[in-house]
């Protein structure tokens, strides 16, 4: 069984640019959940996906980040204007149904602002 | 607001001997889930254990085994028998009774020696 896919992996870019992650959930996951990961910390959760519904995007920085879940299977995170304190590592995570609990991650993309 | 703790920021462990990472959680809540993930460097989260507070029964999953002390909102995470592979950041992260998002600890570097 595939796990879950980000790409790009590696993404540099200069300050005001902006930006794309895509995330592909294991197959039959409904749930997808975009972390960010600071460096030196643990994740915090931006936004989780029921379906194509965002139920929680309370963490999410609504002026410069958005994202989308067309079809309820693969997602997109986007920053427009990137700034110099969004250089980390952004996750995403797919689980089955909130009953088995377990969230399978991604290996995540290293976005570096320049 | 449910919070995480992991005093411990780095610890080192001679290959073949036993090591704890400690984890403190604060919460309200009475029925919650508990977890314990390994990220490797470079590579992307796995889960290595995952307690439910209702059970008093300590999870065990091989060389992993937890301390689960419900009253101090304690739950530790023994690694038996260090392997050069357990080499990684361990995070020990809460989940709430509805199952909806992780709470991480700012995770604990473990090295093990050869």
């Amino acid at each position: 069984e595939a796990g879950v896919v980000q790409s790009p992996r590696y993404k540099i870019i200069e300050k005001k640019q902006p930006v794309a992650f895509w995330c592909n959930p294991i197959s039959g996951h409904n749930t997808l959940y975009w972390y960010l990961q600071n460096l030196g910390q643990g994740p915090e959760l931006l936004i989780r996906y029921e379906n194509e519904e965002a139920v929680d995007d309370s963490q999410l920085p609504k002026d410069r980040f958005s994202a989308e879940r067309l079809k309820g299977v693969d997602s997109t995170l986007k920053i427009q204007p990137a700034e110099l304190g969004d250089s980390a590592v952004h996750l995403c995570a797919s689980s089955s149904n909130l009953a088995s609990n377990e969230q399978f991650f991604g290996p995540g993309t290293r976005l570096t602002v320049l | 607001a449910q919070t995480v703790t992991q005093s411990q920021p780095e610890m080192s462990v001679q290959e073949a001997e036993t090591v704890t990472l400690s984890c403190t959680y604060d919460t309200s809540e009475s029925n919650y889930y508990l977890f314990w993930y390994k990220q490797p460097p470079s590579r992307q989260m796995i889960l290595v254990i995952r307690q439910e507070a209702y059970k008093q029964q300590n999870a065990t999953e091989n060389r992993f085994s937890v301390n689960f002390q419900k009253a101090a909102k304690s739950f530790s995470l023994k690694i038996s028998d260090s392997q050069l592979g357990d080499t990684a950041m361990y995070f020990c992260a809460f989940m709430g009774p509805y199952g909806n998002k992780l709470v991480f600890g700012a995770g604990t570097i473990l090295r093990v020696k050869s």
